[in-house]
């Protein structure tokens, strides 16, 4: 089964800073990788998603970036941080099921504090 | 598009007693239906999930969960809860040629003595 490694786990960060945030899969090929990002009471918002090295899509316009620079590694960026991207957020990986069906595995999240 | 609605943000039930959450999906054909469950500052753990088949299906931990298609339903059910259940429970969907799941914005489960 996969495992889904991501950090850093903590980070606070002064507003106009920039961000990287890092998630590395094991045990597994080619796989849909996904950034989600977590507020209070607001559940689980998808910010990128990608089925390929290269292959990024964007789910809602913002301050934010991702990359996948190998099949296996998915980045998240900013430039400029702004207050409201503080969250909690979750890198995923999901493997096709049957009839195609993505099953998501989670890493344990990235706290991001925005200062 | 798919959109689902967890009805509770929050239910407290007492430790031994039974339990289901209600979650509620939009799609316009079968989808695949998914529960996680997230304890404090973790990552998002599949509970189970139904593609197709037999509409009782049985998850980890003593978990169950039932589609209904005449109700758009998918609750989550445990006939007996423990302390350690506590946490935040997500129904989500998925649909066939979708890379992508919806989920609902969570109920927290808080088991009191």
């Amino acid at each position: 089964s996969q495992t889904i490694h991501q950090w850093p786990a903590t980070l606070v960060q002064p507003v106009g800073s920039p961000l990287s945030l890092e998630c590395t899969v094991e045990g597994t090929s080619n796989p849909n990788l996904y950034w989600y990002r977590q507020a209070a009471g607001r559940g689980l918002q998808l910010l990128f998603y990608s089925v390929g090295i290269g292959q990024i899509s964007s789910e809602v316009p913002q301050n934010l970036s991702a990359s996948r620079p190998q099949d296996r590694q998915f980045i998240l960026s900013s430039k400029k941080l702004l207050l409201s991207d503080s969250g909690f957020y979750l890198c995923a990986c999901g493997l096709a099921g049957v009839g195609g069906a993505n099953v998501l595995t989670f890493g344990a999240g990235s706290r991001l504090t925005v200062l | 598009a798919q959109s689902v609605t967890q009805p509770d943000i929050h239910i407290t039930v007492s430790e031994g007693a039974s339990l289901e959450l209600r979650c509620n999906y939009s799609y316009g054909a079968t989808p695949y239906l998914f529960w996680y469950v997230q304890s404090p500052g973790q990552g998002l753990q599949l509970l189970l999930k139904y593609f197709s088949g037999d509409t009782l299906v049985q998850g980890i931990k003593g978990f169950e969960a039932e589609f209904k298609r005449s109700q758009s339903s998918f609750n989550l059910r445990k006939p007996s809860v423990h302390w350690s259940d506590a946490a935040e429970y997500f129904c989500a969907v998925g649909a066939p040629g979708y890379s992508t799941l919806t989920f609902g914005k969570g109920t927290m489960l808080l088991v009191s003595p």
